[in-house]
């Protein structure tokens, strides 16, 4: 079964990091991008950033750039997206999803449940 | 960046009307690099529509887009009570991607 499976909800304080986890089933990590959205409460999707598991090559919104981190452990067929210096902006729903195409950009045919990730003193 | 907006927020229809959704993009799509994704509460997104008009596998025919350049429609020719959701529309033109901020259809 092709999934995306995703660690569980996290509650952080203000200034702390968070580390999501993304762990593929069912098809071959290396053979599709994947990117990171969030969805504040009562908000719209973000997207925040891509990463190649071939390459382990990134690319993020300027919004998160020195914030983010996306790294993968393909033995694991794992993808981990992290990000620093919270702040309760940052509360929302993470979510990890497969680009559909093999080779470029294009629409994510697949995702994650998502990560509830709170920011709160 | 692209900016996308999709008028209007919400739409109100019933069971078996037809659902008429607008996504407009602020630069042309030069290679019709357009998605839509239906999104319920408590759901993961699920996409419908990609590269402008092309049905995701699974997705019933009574979805359908269409447009070009910075025009976008999708249609939901006779609603069915589960298509009662946000939609959201994507551009994957340039980087960054981005969302439009979505229209709820409701009953």
């Amino acid at each position: 079964q092709v999934q995306l499976v995703q660690s569980g909800a996290e509650v952080k304080n203000p200034g702390a990091s968070v580390k999501v986890s993304c762990k593929a089933s069912g098809y071959t990590i290396t053979n599709h991008y994947i990117h990171w959205v969030r969805q504040a409460p009562g908000q719209g999707l973000e997207w925040m950033g891509v990463i190649n598991p071939s390459s382990g090559t990134t690319s993020f919104a300027e919004k998160f750039q020195g914030r983010v981190a996306m790294t993968r452990d393909t033995s694991t067929r794992t993808v981990y997206m992290e990000l620093h210096r919270l702040t309760t902006e940052d509360t929302a729903m993470y979510f990890c999803a497969r680009d559909r195409s093999g080779y470029s950009v294009n629409a994510f045919d697949m995702w994650g449940h998502g990560t509830m990730v709170t920011v709160s003193s | 960046e692209i900016v996308l907006t999709q008028p209007p927020g919400t739409l109100s229809l019933s069971p078996g009307e037809r659902a008429t959704l607008s996504c407009r993009a602020s630069q042309s799509l030069s290679s019709n690099s357009l998605a839509w994704y239906q999104k319920k509460p408590g759901q993961a997104p699920r996409l419908l529509i990609y590269d402008t008009s092309t049905r995701a596998p699974g997705i019933p025919d009574r979805f359908s887009g269409s447009g070009s350049g910075t025009d976008f429609t999708l249609t939901i020719s006779s609603l069915e009570p589960e298509d009662f959701a946000v939609y959201y529309c994507q551009q994957y033109n340039n980087s960054p991607l981005g969302f439009g901020p979505g229209t709820r259809l409701d009953i």
